[in-house]
């Protein structure tokens, strides 16, 4: 059971816009920032959104990021074959004193 | 470039124990927090252990008391020592840098496994 709750899957058609999104708590998401990372089949993850809603250069500005309260949100306009992955949000957490990643979600490009 | 490679990984029975290292280049390792993640086969990220720059160590709760997290900037390399492993364990472990844009990069991974 993860600490942050993502849906496990998500879906959408070549062009379309798909939003995963990430809920978590106060100690979390409420007070720190939210990063977003991408793994691709049989790869290591790498960072897709930092601080909630920056790129690191070289992501797309298809993808964006933000924050409300204690959930986040990853967006993905222009869907893309090469956008499946999957996708996972994290957060320090003050409670724990460490790191919380979501669960992850899925991404299915039909 | 910035690099990550980590080694140490194999198969060990419950109960004992395993050395990760993850060996840095191209960057001052002395000045960044490193992390290590797992991940086991077909499951999510799950965050282990971190070591600031300054030395202070942190730890998720499943592995306090038996993981110990250290670095040694003049060698450029991060350690895991893992005791008393248990079945749980076993993932394939991540080094990774921490900083202002998150975990990046991340290394290719070591995979643990812990079985009799």
């Amino acid at each position: 059971q993860s600490v942050l709750t993502q849906p496990p899957s998500a879906s959408g058609t070549p062009g379309q816009r798909v939003t995963i999104s990430c809920s978590g708590s106060s100690s979390n998401i409420g007070s720190n920032y939210v990063y977003w990372y991408q793994q691709l089949p049989g790869t290591a993850p790498k960072v897709l959104m930092y601080r909630n809603d920056q790129r690191p250069s070289g992501v797309p500005a298809r993808f964006s990021g933000s924050k409300s309260g204690t959930s986040a949100s990853l967006a993905i306009s222009g869907l893309r074959s090469e956008d499946e992955a999957d996708y996972y949000c994290a957060a320090w957490d003050d409670s724990l004193s460490g790191w919380v990643f979501g669960g992850g979600t899925k991404l299915t490009v039909l | 470039e910035v690099q990550l490679v980590e080694s140490g990984g194999g198969l060990v029975q419950p109960g004992g124990s395993l050395r990760l290292s993850c060996a840095a280049s191209g960057f001052t390792f002395s000045s960044y927090d490193m992390h290590w993640v797992r991940q086991a086969t077909g499951k999510g990220l799950e965050w282990v252990s971190a070591i600031a720059s300054g030395g202070d160590t942190y730890y998720t709760g499943s592995v306090k008391g038996r993981f110990t997290i250290s670095r040694e900037n003049a060698k450029n390399s991060l350690y895991l020592q893992m005791n008393s492993l248990r079945a749980g364990d076993t993932a394939v472990y991540y080094c990774a840098r921490g900083g202002e844009i998150g975990f990046d990069p991340w290394g290719q991974g070591t995979l643990v496994t812990v079985s009799s």
